[in-house]
């Protein structure tokens, strides 16, 4: 299996409080996202990365904010949560854009 | 709105059976990869296509790109309860990657 991890693997938080999750890669892969995965939507990507301090926006990225201050991590960051940001979240990793090679096992997150 | 449509969204079939399921979009992808995933994981790449035309097999699944790069289609033949996932479809194009919604396959034994 790829090295990618995900934590915390399941969070319950209220409306209004900040929650950060990680993903963090032991393949040195330059290419690092995140995406949500809601039924009836798929996979939505919320925010990439092409390198250290390097990131962009993806479909669905407001509410949401990122940092990678290191090649194998890349934090998630709501700043204030939402009911409507409760979601599985997934990291995932590729060498080249646009082939996620791996994904991580997923972080389920309920905002209450 | 779903850019990329795949159907049929359910397909429950017996062990042994042949099936297709299709990824359809009116635009133009790069590139398109197929995953499968099960309950409580990550998705699994199977296959990344990205010459329209194109025909991949991987042991009993046949992945195909359409000739204008806007849709695809996965086949398996002898289907087996392993192969019981979510199959997601993504296609990219200019630095915008996009998923579809998903079949939902049951192989009974």
């Amino acid at each position: 299996d790829a090295g990618i991890t995900q934590s915390p693997r399941h969070k319950v938080t209220e409306t209004g409080t900040p929650v950060t999750l990680r993903c963090h890669q032991t393949e040195n892969h330059r290419y690092m996202y995140w995406y949500r995965q809601d039924p009836g939507h798929g996979l939505r990507l919320i925010h990439y990365s092409y390198g250290v301090k390097d990131t962009d926006k993806g479909e669905v990225s407001d509410g949401y904010s990122v940092s990678r201050s290191k090649t194998e991590d890349f934090l998630l960051t709501l700043e204030s949560a939402t009911s409507s940001q409760t979601s599985v979240y997934f990291c995932a990793i590729s060498e080249s854009w646009g082939a996620e090679d791996h994904f991580g096992p997923g972080t389920r997150l309920t905002v209450t | 709105t779903q850019l990329l449509k795949q159907s049929p969204q359910f397909l429950s079939i017996q062990e042994g059976e042949n099936l297709t399921v299709y990824c359809n979009s009116s635009s133009v992808f790069s590139s398109l990869q197929w995953y499968r995933q099960e309950p409580g994981e990550g998705p699994v790449l199977l296959v990344t296509v990205v010459t329209g035309g194109e025909v991949k097999k991987l042991k009993r699944l046949t992945f195909q790109f359409g000739d204008a790069r806007k849709d695809s289609s996965l086949h398996i033949t002898a289907a087996q309860p392993g192969d019981t996932g979510l199959y997601l479809c993504a296609g990219e194009n200019n630095n915008d990657m996009r998923f579809g919604a998903g079949t939902r396959l049951t192989v009974k034994p």
